[in-house]
């Protein structure tokens, strides 16, 4: 079975800042790796996705990440943050064949003027 | 792109109530469904998958008389919450896939469920 960690609950940053949000998976096969954005409430809306090829995937928005399969992370980036990128962010993964999508705890970004 | 459309957003029902909430593809064919439950300041749960035409897939725990699961069709899939308690608060959403297209999990904007 495959598991999500996102290692921080809470990220503040000031506006302008960068930012890093992490996420790491177990899995013994071959996964599909994703970044979701929440609103309070709403439901989630897709940020990236790594299916193959290109380990570094973006985001129309600016937001970046890499999947790097030795450390078994798929960590988001965004260089410079506005304040309406405050949101719950998700990182999950889906195992190659597999239907269900396994969700991380979320993070949720705090951006301060 | 593909949409979800989730109905209703918020319903406030009585202890021992039925609610049904519809999922709905509007743009494409949904040959799966997820339904998940989200508590305040946490990540989502699976709850069940369904494919069309056939019985949904209940994660453990999860009870599947009480939470029925109906997808008749490749666009609607309907999460029906039975004999509703206080506990059963929550906020609901669902995901629909495709089988055609890139790889994607599309999500409905969420059912917020508050039982009295």
């Amino acid at each position: 079975a495959q598991s999500v960690t996102q290692l921080d609950s809470q990220v503040p940053v000031f506006e302008e800042a960068p930012v890093e949000l992490r996420c790491n998976y177990s899995s013994s096969v071959s996964v599909y790796l994703f970044w979701y954005v929440q609103y309070p409430n709403q439901g989630l809306q897709l940020l990236l996705k790594y299916l193959s090829g290109s380990t570094l995937v973006e985001s129309i928005n600016g937001f970046e990440a890499e999947f790097n399969k030795s450390q078994t992370s798929f960590h988001l980036r965004k260089p410079s943050v506005h304040i309406s990128d405050t949101a719950e962010y998700f990182c999950a993964v889906s195992q190659w064949g597999a239907q269900k999508l396994v969700f991380g705890q979320g993070t949720r970004l705090t951006i301060n003027p | 792109g593909a949409v979800v459309s989730q109905h209703p957003s918020r319903v406030i029902c009585k202890s021992g109530t039925s609610v049904k909430i519809e999922c709905r593809s509007l743009d494409f064919q949904a040959t799966t469904m997820f339904w998940y439950r989200q508590f305040p300041k946490k990540s989502l749960m699976l709850m069940a998958t369904s494919n069309e035409g056939s019985k949904a897939t209940y994660e453990q725990g999860v009870e599947k008389d009480k939470f029925l699961i109906n997808h008749a069709s490749l666009t609607l899939s309907t999460l029906t919450v039975t004999s509703a308690h206080p506990e059963d608060s929550s906020f609901y959403i669902c995901s629909a896939r495709s089988a055609q297209g890139d790889y994607g999990y599309t999500f409905g904007s969420g059912t917020r469920l508050t039982v009295v």
